[in-house]
């Protein structure tokens, strides 16, 4: 089992360009967090998808979209990126959506320039 | 709003010294609290969670609702001990979503 996978791994975008990030979640597992991580901080919650439907937002713009499928796995779409929006993008998943145990991907590494 | 608060951003022991890493946070419920570690080139995971009381790697951790703190300690670090601690907290509410630390980067040294 490969566990979270994310990719790309690493990706530059312009700012204003939009921007789709993808995830496939543990086997067996049915939940996908997503998480920012910018450089010297710790990981801020973006949103939580079960079932199709996002089900919990941190505190982000509604330039933050997500989905999921119904394999399970997850994308999160950023539009008109900004020089912030520049971080690691985590992804977790969990057997439902209250199950601490996450098991989180490696990330996507996303530059705006 | 919730806030976890991590003072140190690097904490340096020698091997066999006593370890505690600080986390203090704020929240005006009964959170659920935990610590999470990446090792280096590894993966963030789940290192203990305070409600399971379990001891990890020799790492425990208590929670001090008086003093909003939930530090992490070990009596004797060990050089693989050296990674990335992140506390962090979550509201209790059925969802299992957290907020994190900046986090505390410990390096043991032989």
């Amino acid at each position: 089992d490969a566990g979270v996978t994310q990719s790309p791994t690493h990706l530059i975008k312009t700012r204003g360009q939009q921007v789709t990030l993808r995830c496939s979640p543990k086997s067996g597992h049915d939940t996908v967090s997503w998480y920012q991580q910018a450089l010297g901080q710790g990981p801020q919650f973006i949103f939580q998808y079960y079932e199709e439907e996002e089900r919990q937002r941190g505190n982000f713009p509604d330039r933050f979209s997500g989905h999921q499928f119904p394999n399970y796995s997850s994308e999160l779409n950023v539009n008109a990126l900004l020089l912030g929006d520049s971080a690691l993008y985590l992804c977790a998943s969990s057997l439902g959506p209250g199950d601490y145990g996450y098991t989180f991907g490696s990330g996507t590494r996303l530059t705006v320039v | 709003a919730q806030r976890v608060t991590q003072p140190e951003k690097l904490l340096s022991v020698f091997k066999g010294a006593p370890v505690e890493l600080k986390c203090n946070y704020s929240y005006s419920g009964s959170p659920e609290l935990f610590w999470y570690v990446q090792y280096s080139r590894q993966r963030l995971q789940l290192l203990l969670r305070h409600i399971s009381r379990e001891s990890i790697k020799g790492f425990t951790a208590d929670l001090n609702k008086g003093e909003t703190s939930f530090h992490l300690k070990k009596p004797f670090a060990q050089e693989e001990d050296s990674a990335m601690y992140y506390c962090a907290l979550s509201e209790n509410s059925g969802y299992s979503t957290l907020t994190f630390g900046k986090g505390t980067m410990l390096l043991v040294s032989p």
